[in-house]
């Protein structure tokens, strides 16, 4: 069954930078966009960024442009987020999700979450 | 960017009502409208694509209705289950914004 495995989360200090991962299994990753998707403590959730299945697209919320990256390593499954120069409204949850094989699809499987939090 | 709102907020319903939750759009998104279903402490779950199609495994008291910009979420006789948090998003193009959320709750 298809399972995503969220990693890497846990407390930074403003400015630090930060790793999440994310491993996939039960599907044949390469065939599918990734996204991260973030939910900071009582908020709604925000959109964070996606990646092609090839790894040659991506698209960035403006909140995170040019501080964070994400990529993927389609050999290993797995699915990444850097984080640089991070700030105390990045603290959230953070999500991997796979999108539907439709072109414009929906998130349809979603990881558990990796807990952010980014305070001195 | 593409800007979505809901509404109401947060409505209250009891055990078998019927209960509905509109999204709407600030720029045509055709039929690219997805609805999440998000209970506390856990990650969301996808209940309709498309507009109107129910994701494999949704219960059929879950609808979608929609095209362009105004879109309906009904639940046809609620749940104790179904007491969670409620979300549109749009998937027509990147960013692919979310909706702020109805939480329903128990009257």
């Amino acid at each position: 069954q298809v399972q995503l495995v969220d990693s890497g989360g846990g407390v930074v200090q403003p400015g630090r930078s930060l790793r999440l991962s994310c491993a996939a299994s039960g599907f044949t990753f390469s065939d599918y966009t990734m996204h991260w998707v973030r939910q900071a403590p009582g908020k709604g959730l925000e959109w964070v960024t996606l990646i092609s299945n090839d790894g040659t697209r991506k698209y960035y919320a403006d909140s995170v442009q040019g501080r964070f990256t994400i990529s993927r390593d389609n050999s290993k499954n797995t699915l990444y987020l850097q984080m640089n120069t991070l700030r105390a409204e990045d603290t959230a949850v953070y999500y991997c999700a796979r999108q539907g094989g439709e072109v414009a699809g929906p998130c349809d499987y979603w990881g558990q979450g990796t807990l952010v939090t980014v305070s001195s | 960017d593409i800007q979505m709102t809901q509404s109401p907020s947060s409505p209250s319903a009891s055990v078998g009502d019927r209960v509905t939750i509109t999204c709407r759009a600030n720029l045509n998104i055709a039929n690219y409208l997805n609805w999440y279903q998000q209970k506390p402490g856990k990650a969301p779950k996808l209940l309709i694509f498309a507009a109107s199609t129910l994701q494999t495994g949704v219960p059929s008291r879950f609808s979608g209705v929609g095209s362009g910009t105004d879109f309906t979420l009904t639940i046809s006789s609620l749940q104790p289950e179904d007491f969670a948090t409620y979300y549109c998003q749009q998937s027509l193009s990147a960013p692919f914004t979310f909706g702020p959320g109805t939480k329903v709750d128990i009257k």
